[in-house]
């Protein structure tokens, strides 16, 4: 049983550009959520996917979006990055939702 | 009323000490109160979770303390030792069909040998 897989592991990006971050579930897993965590601070919600459907968002602004696939597999996409986008951006997944996440490593963007 | 208060921000233990973190929440409707572990460049790794139905839960060295009444849950780590060494996260949730944890902001914790 394969874990949560998160690509790239780091990025660097100038101010104003845009990246997408990739995600693939746990095997089984049908639920995505994205949180971002600041250097030396908590994870923050941004959103959830079940099966291709968005269920749930935080307090982020629209330019943060994402997509999920037939297979479970996610994506997030951030427009117009600004300087503090820079962070760890996690990817956790579970099956319909239930308890106990599983997370991936992150991806560590550091916007320029 | 969303917010999880999470102390202390760090934590020194000698060897086979007991590391306790605790955490404060508002909002009762969270049901679900998980703790995660995290290492450097790692994500955060479940550790232990306990409902508010239960007061005390235990997994070999990890044991969580919850107080319904008085809205708090903290964690023990007997016998620590130094590969404990971590960020400790505490998490509530609901059962909203959505899930969304609600971290608190982590305590470092250092084990020394």
């Amino acid at each position: 049983e394969t874990g949560v897989t998160q690509s790239p592991t780091h990025l660097i990006k100038t101010r104003g550009q845009q990246v997408t971050l990739r995600c693939s579930s746990q095997s089984g897993h049908n639920t995505v959520s994205w949180y971002q965590q600041a250097l030396g601070q908590g994870p923050q919600f941004i959103f959830q996917y079940y099966r291709e459907e968005e269920n749930g968002r935080g307090n982020f602004p629209p330019r943060f979006s994402g997509l999920q696939f037939p297979n479970y597999s996610s994506e997030l996409n951030v427009n117009a990055l600004e300087l503090d986008d820079s962070a760890l951006y996690l990817c956790a997944s579970s099956r319909d939702g239930e308890d106990g996440y599983t997370f991936g490593s992150g991806t560590r963007l550091t916007v320029v | 009323q969303q917010q999880v208060k999470q102390s202390p921000q760090s934590l020194i233990v000698q060897k086979g000490g007991i590391s306790i973190i605790n955490c404060a929440y508002e909002n009762t409707a969270f049901d679900y109160f998980p703790w995660y572990q995290q290492f450097p460049g790692k994500g955060p790794a479940l550790l232990i979770a306990i409902r508010p139905d239960v007061s005390e839960k235990k997994e070999g060295r990890f044991t969580i303390s919850f107080n319904k009444s008085a809205k708090q849950f903290s964690l023990h780590i007997m016998d620590s030792q130094p590969g404990d060494s971590a960020t400790y996260f505490c998490a509530a949730s609901k059962a909203s069909g959505t899930y969304k944890y609600i971290f608190g902001t982590g305590t470092r914790l250092k084990v020394l040998a």
